[in-house]
């Protein structure tokens, strides 16, 4: 069984400030991938980022970085130079083997982490 | 221009009947979910589907059904055994059979049960 832990409800930012938002996930499989995901107030996910398991380097997409940490099973989002738009739910996913372990169907989210950036 | 589209956006339910949410890709994606998403809350899977004429229950499935008769389409029936339905519903497809690949969001449908 797969799951993700985010433990950080909330989370506050000044503009500009690099802001770090948690993600654990729990796997016995050595193949699979974690993704981040955006959703504004209007309730429509945006995807950001994304790193492999077997990705040696961390993936980076513009202002985002996910700091990933196999050993510890972690997949931290950084964002750096946070801006007032940023301010939104952010949702840590992965997808891994489903239950027969023949293919990667299943994707599972996080309860997410309200970001607020403050002017 | 390629996405995914729910409808209706809102949907009002009386208590007691089944209503269907609609979701369409063209994005030529073997691999399509649905979510349920409550105030504040993560998201939760309640049917995904590899292919055509197959589907998997998710965390959630009871009080929900779907079909997969055609690539394009993922339909999620709310049946009157979903006690507590009223909810954001969310449909989601991918390329399948690896790990990578984003899944890609339609705009969502809001349910209330009135």
């Amino acid at each position: 069984a797969q799951k993700i832990t985010q433990t950080q409800p909330g989370m506050f930012v000044q503009e500009k400030e690099a802001v770090t938002l948690d993600c654990t996930y729990d796997t016995s499989d050595q193949s699979y991938g974690l993704f981040w995901y955006k959703q504004p107030s209007s309730g429509e996910m945006i995807f950001l980022i994304y790193q492999g398991s077997y990705d040696e380097q961390n993936a980076t997409e513009g202002r985002y970085s996910l700091n990933f940490q196999k050993a510890r099973k972690s997949a931290n989002l950084v964002i750096s130079a946070s801006q007032l738009g940023d301010s939104a739910m952010y949702f840590c996913a992965m997808r891994g083997r489903d239950a027969g372990g023949t293919s990667y169907g299943k994707l599972t989210f996080g309860q997410g982490t309200i970001l607020t950036v403050h002017p | 221009d390629g996405g995914i589209t729910q409808s209706p956006k809102y949907l009002f339910r009386k208590e007691g009947q089944n209503v269907t949410l609609s979701c369409e890709q063209n994005l030529n994606h073997d691999a399509m979910y649905w979510y349920r998403q409550d105030p504040g809350q993560g998201l939760r899977l309640i049917y995904y589907s590899q292919i055509v004429n197959d589907f998997q229950k998710g965390d959630i499935a009871e009080g929900y059904s779907v079909s997969r008769e055609k690539k394009e389409s993922f339909p999620l029936t709310v049946t009157s055994a979903q006690k507590n339905p009223t909810a954001f519903y969310l449909c989601a497809s991918s390329i399948d059979g690896q790990p990578g690949g984003e899944a890609f969001f339609g705009q969502g449908t809001r349910l209330t049960v009135v």
